[in-house]
């Protein structure tokens, strides 16, 4: 159960895109459509941002998106706002009932 | 509204035990797997435990395996961490999560966490 490798930090300006990746093994984020991520302000509970490697739960803006191309998970944040900063994490089924966190991404709106 | 609320945490000695509860709310319990997920201070997120709609399906992470017993009361709709044999590395802000259906399935909803600090 080794944690999913995700960029310690990432940073853009208020209206640019920015991507984060999430890389796994072919065990996880490659064997599953299971892939989901969250944002986490200082001192709050996360937030499921984006489930099942592509979808948005209701209420989250459709300037976030996600994708997966084999091993890798990557999530994109268009049009950067304030509120945007935060730190991301991407989370995966791992197999026989476990689950695996990426490290965690800074993200800075500069 | 889904609601989450942990309970238990605390100081704790080295060795020692402790229980952790999340009583939830605000939806039909026994219809949805739960997780535990912790985050040492100023660390990241950690999988700690998840447990299916039944109890059938029951995972932990490595690094808490044979000292975590993860379980739920349906009837209560209550679940709990039982944390024996505990660890300086064990401290950490102790989060109660929804799954979005019965097994092996990802977190839709989270607590607010209850804090366990392992100290001596």
């Amino acid at each position: 159960q080794s944690a999913l490798t995700q960029p310690a930090s990432v940073s853009g300006s208020p209206g640019q895109s920015i991507t984060i990746s999430c890389t796994g093994t072919s065990s996880d984020v490659g064997s599953y459509n299971l892939v989901s991520w969250y944002r986490q302000h200082p001192g709050k509970a996360p937030k499921l941002m984006i489930y099942e490697g592509s979808k948005r739960p209701s209420g989250v803006s459709n300037r976030f998106s996600g994708s997966k191309s084999g091993n890798t998970a990557s999530l994109t944040i268009s049009g950067l706002q304030a509120e945007d900063e935060a730190d991301y994490y991407c989370f995966s089924y791992v197999g026989s009932s476990t689950w695996v966190f990426g490290g965690g991404t800074k993200l800075t709106v500069l | 509204e889904v609601q989450l609320v942990e309970s238990g945490g605390g100081l704790v000695q080295p060795g020692r035990s402790l229980r952790l509860s999340c009583a939830a709310s605000g939806f039909t319990f026994d219809d949805y797997a739960m997780h535990w997920v912790r985050q040492a201070p100023g660390k990241g997120l950690e999988w700690v435990s998840g447990i299916s709609w039944s109890s059938g399906s029951i995972g932990y992470a490595d690094s808490v395996k044979g000292r975590f017993t993860i379980s739920r009361d349906n009837a209560k709709n209550s679940l709990y961490l039982q944390m024996n044999s505990l660890r300086a590395e064990d401290t950490a802000l102790y989060y109660c999560a929804k799954s979005d259906c019965g097994a092996d399935c990802l977190i839709d909803y989270w607590g607010q966490g209850t804090l366990v600090a392992v100290s001596s």
